[in-house]
């Protein structure tokens, strides 16, 4: 499967916890995007890389957010110390160069108890 | 700042009926995206519109482009139970790359 694969799926974890969510982009896709739909809304931009290069960031993403791209290939999205209103399904994306439609992943849904 | 809202939120219809989901933006756009999303998925590329005037057409959906007006339209023909889905709008535009969504429109077809 060549597309979008983001890891885990799912995730259920304590108000508190720190969590931490994976994308893998299609390959040689340099941009790659993140963002997070809670229920009943449409998805919200919260940050996107060029390679390695977090080039913006939503006001949405809180610095208990940090995300990172290392090498510009999959990218990280931790989130500290969560709160019951960090639960939603968080999307990642990917294209090639700007004005490209952007894929996305499967997502993966956050829930804090 | 860019604003896009769809109407309407919810819509419910019979199997065979025709209905139209509109899309307005507030601002000059590059693209104009559609996506279907079923309960609990991720998003499903329908259509991508580039340019005024733009029609494209899958099977019983057909979107438009009119870029004066600022609104896109999804018709949908002679629904069928399949159909059933969220249905979003998002714009991208020529200062940010990100995109930007609709509210979505819940379709619902029954029998």
């Amino acid at each position: 499967d060549t597309g979008v694969s983001q890891d885990p799926r799912h995730k259920i974890t304590k108000r508190g916890q720190n969590v931490t969510f994976r994308c893998d982009p299609i390959s040689e896709h340099n941009r790659l995007y993140w963002y997070r739909q809670t229920l009943g809304q449409g998805p919200e931009f919260l940050t996107y890389f060029q390679n390695e290069a977090q080039l913006e960031k939503s006001r949405l993403l809180s610095d208990r957010f940090s995300a990172e791209r290392p090498k510009g290939s999959f990218s990280t999205l931790e989130i500290q110390r969560t709160e019951q209103g960090d639960s939603a399904m968080y999307l990642c994306a990917s294209n090639q160069g700007r004005i490209n439609e952007q894929f996305f992943g499967p997502g993966t849904r956050l829930t804090v108890l | 700042e860019l604003k896009v809202e769809q109407n309407p939120l919810f819509l419910s219809m019979q199997e065979g009926k025709n209905y139209t989901i509109y899309c307005n933006y507030s601002t000059t756009s590059d693209r104009l995206y559609w996506y279907r999303q079923d309960p609990g998925k991720s998003l499903e590329s329908l259509f991508v519109l580039l340019s005024n005037g733009a029609v494209k057409q899958e099977g019983r959906l057909m979107a438009s482009l009119d870029t004066k007006a600022r609104l896109s339209t999804l018709h949908i023909t002679a629904a069928v139970h399949d159909l059933s889905a969220t249905y979003f709008c998002a714009v991208e535009t020529r200062s940010t790359d990100k995109l930007i969504f609709g509210t979505g429109t819940r379709l619902q077809v029954f029998p």
